[in-house]
């Protein structure tokens, strides 16, 4: 079983400043995958980023960076230059990934509402 | 390319009835999950289809069911509608069955049950 703890349930950030969405995890899988969500008002989900548990690097997309530090089970996305449309809940997610295909649907933390101001 | 579509968008039915409801994936996607989002529970995994195969099933009882047909379109059902079931219902597609794949979300079919 899988558990993804979020525990800011909102945040108040200035434009432009960055911003660090906080996600602990729990897992008994070796190999497992993180990912990060948008979801706007309008509720539609967007994909924000991706780290495999045995990637070496840091995933990095754009203005996106997720923090993976495997030692504490930890995977925090690091936002850089806040904008304004960037307000939305963010929701962590993970599931294991297994090397002979096939996928389990993903756990989801409970969010965080960032909320940018001018 | 077009994204995930979901129909209807919205739905308000009354306790005991039952509801279906669709989910067009990507293009060449072949892999169809389904969620339920509430703001009690958050965002809970129901199934997942792949080649029109129930691969995966959710902690939900049997009133909730699936399938997908051989162009990957999908629907899910929930029969004897409770109050407990209005909710965010979201789809998302992948191009296969690999947990490393990203999943790409519909715009959901928000459920009211009366």
């Amino acid at each position: 079983a899988q558990k993804i703890t979020q525990t800011q349930p909102g945040m108040f950030v200035q434009e432009k400043e960055a911003v660090t969405l906080d996600c602990t995890y729990d897992t008994s899988d070796q190999s497992y995958g993180l990912f990060w969500y948008k979801q706007p008002s309008s509720g539609e989900m967007i994909f924000l980023i991706y780290q495999g548990s045995y990637d070496e690097q840091n995933a990095t997309e754009g203005r996106y960076s997720l923090n993976f530090q495997k030692a504490r089970k930890s995977a925090n996305l690091v936002i850089s230059a806040s904008q304004l449309g960037d307000s939305a809940m963010y929701f962590c997610a993970m599931r294991p990934l297994y090397s002979g295909g096939g996928a389990d649907g993903l756990t989801f933390g409970k969010g965080t509402h960032l909320i940018i101001q001018p | 390319k077009a994204g995930v579509t979901q129909t209807p968008r919205y739905l308000i039915k009354t306790r005991g009835q039952q509801v279906t409801l669709s989910c067009s994936p990507i293009s060449g996607h072949r892999s169809v999950s389904w969620y339920q989002q509430t703001p009690g529970q958050g965002l809970q995994f129901l199934f997942e289809y792949f080649s029109e195969t129930q691969r995966n099933k959710g902690n939900f009882p049997g009133r909730f069911s699936g399938r997908q047909f051989s162009n990957s379109r999908s629907e899910m059902n929930v029969s004897t509608l409770e109050l407990g079931d209005s909710a965010l219902y979201l789809c998302a597609s992948s191009p296969s069955d690999r947990g490393r794949d990203e999943q790409f979300f519909g715009p959901g079919t928000r459920l009211t049950v009366l």
